[in-house]
């Protein structure tokens, strides 16, 4: 089945730094790979996604890129803010039949220090 | 997105009883997951909760200790048998929707067993 790796497994940073969350997975059948952000006590929250037809997505201070090749997709934050505080888990669904299935990363706890 | 709601949102149990968990929906969905947290950990997908048939269970998850039930688009249950501490968790259903593979999430039950 699908494994996620994730790196790394804590960041902090100064506000207004960047921040760079990397994976990798091992299915080259997945297409799709989501990020979450779960706050303490929270639920986790869709923040970005990108499917394998693109290699690179933005929303305002957050990017994914996708290395197909290489199977490994990262998440960029820009202009880091304390409320950027979180764990963050990337994922990759499971290609073939097993539709829907999400393969989870181990999370990287990011601290934003103001 | 759609609104999801789980019930009871925490709960603290005696071991050897059982707990069933309500995952509601507001609107009909084609996927609906069944996940658990460990206290620190990633996302750890229990089951796939079919409607109108029976799960489909990952490896080391079975359906005498996690059954599951979904009868219709927009509501599923999943009981945790027989609990011991170890099956102290946070327990989260997600919805997909439409043809893609985007989940969101409900906001979990915390779950003790003392």
């Amino acid at each position: 089945g699908e494994n996620v790796e994730q790196h790394p497994s804590t960041l902090s940073v100064q506000e207004g730094d960047s921040a760079v969350i990397k994976c990798t997975y091992s299915d080259s059948a997945s297409n799709y790979f989501p990020w979450y952000k779960q706050e303490l006590g929270k639920r986790p929250q869709l923040i970005i996604d990108i499917r394998s037809n693109v290699g690179e997505k933005k929303d305002q201070r957050i990017a994914v890129t996708l290395n197909k090749t290489a199977k490994h997709f990262s998440l960029h934050i820009t202009e880091t803010q304390p409320e950027d505080s979180a764990v963050y888990f990337c994922a990759a669904n499971a290609g073939g039949t097993s539709y829907g299935k999400l393969t989870f990363g181990q999370g990287t706890i990011l601290t934003v220090h103001p | 997105s759609a609104v999801i709601s789980q019930k009871p949102s925490r709960d603290i149990c005696q071991r050897g009883t059982s707990l069933t968990i309500q995952c509601q929906v507001d609107s009909q969905v084609t996927m609906m997951f069944w996940y658990r947290q460990q206290p620190g950990q990633s996302l750890t997908l229990i089951a796939t909760a079919n409607q109108g048939s029976e799960a489909t269970y990952e490896s080391g998850f079975v359906i005498d200790k996690f059954p599951i039930s979904r009868p219709n688009l927009t509501f599923s249950t999943l009981t945790v048998s027989n609990m011991s501490p170890e099956d102290s968790s946070i327990y989260l259903c997600s919805v997909g929707t439409g043809s893609t593979d985007t989940q969101y999430f409900g906001p979990g039950t915390r779950l003790t067993v003392l």
